[in-house]
């Protein structure tokens, strides 16, 4: 079966620092990884994305990196603020369907 | 655009009774998919609709059932409610992207059904 997990369930970070989330997959077959965002009260929101034929993508203020050799992907926040405290999910896609891990959460301390 | 819409948002239950969720989805999505997240579990999928069939469908008993309309609206239904039903129910939009990266679906969530059974 699909197995999508994450290192560390809580992570705490000072504001500024940079943020490093981890997230390992088990099906080789996945061929697209998503990175989401979920604020207490809210859906998951859509950060950022990586098609397995890359292994680094940047948007703002992120990096997600996949390696595939390992089955691995990390999101990195770079200078985190307190408005990016939430839960962060990764997900994978195998044939048509989308599988997620259970999140990490992440606490900026001011 | 309007992003997605879920109602009722917060539910209360009892157990046997049945339950039906409803979901727009942005304008011109024509995909949806139904997601039921608890703390221990995270995400795991329901099903999916696409132009009023479903296309897949997740793990879930035979109690989870849903549908779709000709304006893509959906509604999922569970019958005879568990306590384990107690879960945050999300819906997802979706429509195919393509780019330089080639082509691939973006979900957009919805804030979600917060279900208790009690």
């Amino acid at each position: 079966g699909e197995s999508v997990g994450l290192h560390l369930p809580t992570l705490s970070v000072q504001e500024g620092d940079n943020s490093i989330i981890n997230c390992a997959y088990s099906n080789s077959a996945s061929d697209y990884f998503i990175w989401y965002k979920q604020e207490s009260g809210k859906g998951p929101q859509f950060i950022i994305d990586i098609r397995s034929n890359m292994d680094k993508r940047q948007g703002q203020r992120v990096t997600v990196l996949l390696n595939k050799t390992v089955k691995h992907l990390s999101l990195q926040i770079a200078a985190t603020q307190p408005g990016d405290s939430a839960v962060y999910f990764c997900a994978e896609r195998a044939g048509n369907q989308f599988y997620f891990g259970t999140g990490t959460s992440l606490t900026v301390i001011p | 655009k309007a992003g997605v819409t879920q109602t009722p948002r917060y539910l209360i239950k009892t157990r046997g009774q049945q339950v039906t969720l409803s979901c727009s989805p942005i304008s011109g999505h024509r995909s949806v998919s139904w997601y039921q997240q608890t703390p221990g579990q995270g995400l795991q999928f329901l099903f999916e609709y696409f132009s009023e069939t479903q296309r897949n469908k997740g793990n879930f008993p035979g109690r989870f059932s849903g549908r779709q309309f000709s304006n893509s609206r959906s509604e999922m239904n569970v019958s005879t409610l568990e306590l384990g039903d107690s879960a945050l129910y999300l819906c997802a939009s979706s429509a195919p992207v393509t780019s330089g990266r080639g082509s691939y679906n973006e979900q957009f969530f919805g804030p979600g059904t917060r279900l208790t059974v009690l």
